[in-house]
């Protein structure tokens, strides 16, 4: 059983360049969630996704996107990039029923990507 | 508003001594609760959660962790630390079953060989 990865591991950016992230989820998980993770603060979700929708969303614009894939990997895409978007994106995956996650779910986090704006 | 804290932003102790973490919540009704470990360059690990019954929890690595309704807390436990706990740990509570997974600003344990 293979855990969560993702990819790449950093990625330096500038201003105003827009940016993809990928997230392989655990094998057999239907949702992933993306949080962002700025130095020293715990993770903010971004939204999560369940058999292809998006079905939750943090408070983030909507120049954050993303797309979830028929074997469940996912993207998270941000454009328009500020300097402040610089953080750690950590992907999660679980498995979701009905569109929500349940209680009991586990949620298995990713290593992360490093994201840095310059 | 809806919150969560953890009070200490770092902790040191020494290897063998005990260690509690303090998470403190600002919810209507009891949420569902988490507690997360993170070391450098990893993502997070769960080490244990609670969503009913029994109000102490074990989990993984000799961690164990107490709700307490009354003061809206779920403390972080270990009766003897070692130095490979050193880490960043985080709190976090999910509100129902329906909603998004909150994560408390984190607590940041050194241990001292």
């Amino acid at each position: 059983e293979t855990g969560v990865t993702q990819s790449p591991t950093h990625l330096i950016k500038t201003r105003g360049q827009q940016v993809t992230l990928r997230c392989s989820s655990q094998s057999g998980h239907n949702t992933v969630s993306w949080y962002q993770q700025a130095l020293g603060q715990g993770p903010q979700f971004i939204f999560q996704y369940y058999r292809e929708e998006e079905n939750g969303r943090g408070n983030f614009p909507p120049r954050f996107s993303g797309l979830q894939f028929p074997n469940y990997s996912s993207e998270l895409n941000v454009n328009a990039l500020e300097l402040d978007d610089s953080a750690l994106y950590l992907c999660a995956s679980s498995l979701g029923l009905a569109g929500v996650g349940r209680p009991t779910d586990t949620q298995y986090f990713g290593p992360g990507t490093r994201l840095t704006v310059l | 508003a809806q919150s969560v804290t953890q009070p200490d932003i770092h902790i040191t102790v020494s290897e063998g001594a005990s260690l509690e973490l303090r998470c403190n919540y600002s919810y209507g009704a009891t949420p569902y609760l988490f507690w997360y470990v993170q070391s450098p360059g990893q993502g997070l690990q769960l080490l244990l959660k609670y969503f009913s019954g029994d109000t102490l929890v074990q989990g993984i690595k000799g961690f164990e962790a107490e709700f307490k309704r009354s003061q809206s807390s779920f403390n972080l436990r270990k009766p003897s630390v070692h130095w490979s706990d050193a880490a960043e740990y985080f709190c976090a509570v999910r509100p129902n079953s329906y909603d998004k997974v909150i994560f408390g600003p984190g607590t940041s344990l050194s241990v001292i060989p």
